[in-house]
């Protein structure tokens, strides 16, 4: 593992299931995030956390929940999808100090039919 | 409210040199970012600004200008690998990023 991945890369799932997309990270960066891109829009923060066992909400975080019960994982869970849903889905870390530059998974696109 | 406004859409010429603006408006303010991000790809770090002036790496640089609240990327010499879109964020004082919707540069040969 090289900096962040993100499984699934890409899933398509029926409205009202449960799907959880899974972040992991070998930087040992304190700080993970979860960011939905949508066309037009920028990118909107749904959950992030500062450190293990600490976790905050973002702008959109209704119909999301997240754990962070060590450093290098932070998986996030749709509890029953729905079409609004759609979208590219971001983790990203942050070693924080002063740039605070973040590095980006390569994403999971997730289709809600 | 807090808004970043950046041009939807940019075209260029290889060679040449491109400007991309963005202004924004935020309840604070602590320091601007650029990303760039290819089609299908995760957006990658380019630039910091968090002081006044004009930062310079290689054929970028990026200019603060926090009285006005705003931003430019310049980029140099652009090549086609320069096609992707541009991200400008603000970090506001709780350390979260407020992100424009980005500007799709295209470069035409």
């Amino acid at each position: 593992i090289a900096g962040i991945t993100q499984a699934p890369t890409s899933q398509i799932l029926a409205a009202g299931r449960r799907m959880t997309l899974r972040c992991t990270q070998d930087m040992r960066h304190n700080a993970m995030y979860w960011y939905r891109q949508d066309l037009g829009l920028g990118l909107r923060l749904i959950h992030y956390s500062n450190t293990a066992g600490t976790t905050g909400k973002g702008e959109v975080p209704d119909g999301y929940s997240v754990s962070r019960a060590n450093t290098d994982d932070f998986p996030l869970t749709l509890a029953s999808a729905v079409p609004s849903q759609t979208s590219v889905y971001f983790c990203a870390s942050s070693r924080g100090g002063d740039t605070g530059e973040l590095f980006f998974g390569e994403g999971s696109r997730l289709t809600v039919l | 409210g807090q808004n970043i406004d950046q041009p939807t859409e940019m075209t260029a010429t290889e060679g040449a040199i491109v400007q991309i603006n963005c202004t924004y408006q935020t309840s604070g303010f602590n320091g601007l970012f650029w990303y760039q991000q290819h089609a299908g790809e995760a957006p990658t770090f380019l630039s910091y600004n968090v002081l006044d002036g004009l930062e310079e790496k290689g054929r970028f640089s990026s200019f603060l200008s926090r009285s006005k609240g705003y931003s430019y990327l310049l980029l140099k010499e652009l090549q086609m690998k320069d096609s992707a879109s541009y991200l400008c964020a603000v970090r506001d004082l709780n350390y979260q990023l407020i992100w424009g919707a980005g500007t799709k540069l295209i470069i035409k040969p």
